[in-house]
């Protein structure tokens, strides 16, 4: 089974400090991707990368950026937290080019920014 | 820019009976891909079901089956015999059949939370 696990199910952080939320895949998968879920709105892109060291932006990305070191693992990085950071945030990863749709997804970080 | 609504927030249906989510999209491209996710209460989103835009007949999983419309852009679920284990919020999504890029991200419309009553 693949398997997409995120290093917190729960954060809260102050406002003002830097906030790294991390993913690790274990499914070889080219793409990975950061989401946010907030109530009434879905699901919302910020960051993917379809290779190491490769990222590209999503339709929210401000506020964030991401590193991809390794394959496996894809970082979403809150550089000065705010308040209105405190979302649900979702990490997934799928196989890239036309091998694949489907993306899996991780079991979430809830981030409250206080 | 491609977009995905889901109409209906919130849905309820009896254990044993069958319900139907809705999901329009628009888009200008002939061929994509377009998906059904599930999220359990607290558990993680796992794929429902899938559909290729070039394919005319309908995707179907056990109990769960879509009716794609293509020229009116609809792609709604249908869950048949509903179960406890059914409720969840559902996100209809879509993505593009290009390679690479921007078209490996899917578009998500903003759920329908679905309750089911035994």
């Amino acid at each position: 089974d693949v398997k997409v696990t995120q290093s917190s199910r729960y954060l809260v952080k102050r406002t003002g400090e830097k906030v790294f939320l991390e993913c690790v895949q274990d499914m070889d998968h080219e793409n990975m991707f950061w989401y946010r879920q907030d109530p009434g709105l879905g699901l919302r892109l910020i960051y993917f990368s379809y290779d190491v060291k490769m990222k590209e932006k999503g339709d929210i990305p401000e506020g964030y950026s991401v590193s991809r070191e390794k394959k496996e693992r894809f970082s979403l990085i809150l550089e000065s937290a705010s308040t209105n950071q405190t979302s649900m945030y979702l990490c997934a990863s799928s196989f890239g080019g036309f091998r694949t749709h489907e993306q899996y997804f991780g079991p979430g970080t809830r981030l409250t920014v206080t | 820019a491609q977009t995905v609504t889901q109409s209906q927030p919130e849905m309820s249906v009896q254990e044993a009976e069958t319900v139907t989510l809705s999901c329009t999209y628009d888009t200008s491209e002939s061929d994509y891909y377009l998906f059904w996710y599930k999220q359990p209460p607290s558990r993680q989103m796992i794929l429902v079901i899938r559909q290729e835009a070039y394919k005319q007949q309908n995707a179907t999983e056990n109990r769960f089956s879509v009716n794609f419309q293509k020229a009116a852009k609809s792609f709604s679920l249908k869950i048949s015999d509903s179960q406890l284990g059914d409720a969840a919020m559902y996100f209809c999504a879509y993505r593009s059949r290009g390679y690479g890029g921007a078209t490996n991200k899917l578009i998500f419309g903003t759920g329908t939370l679905l309750a089911v009553q035994p």
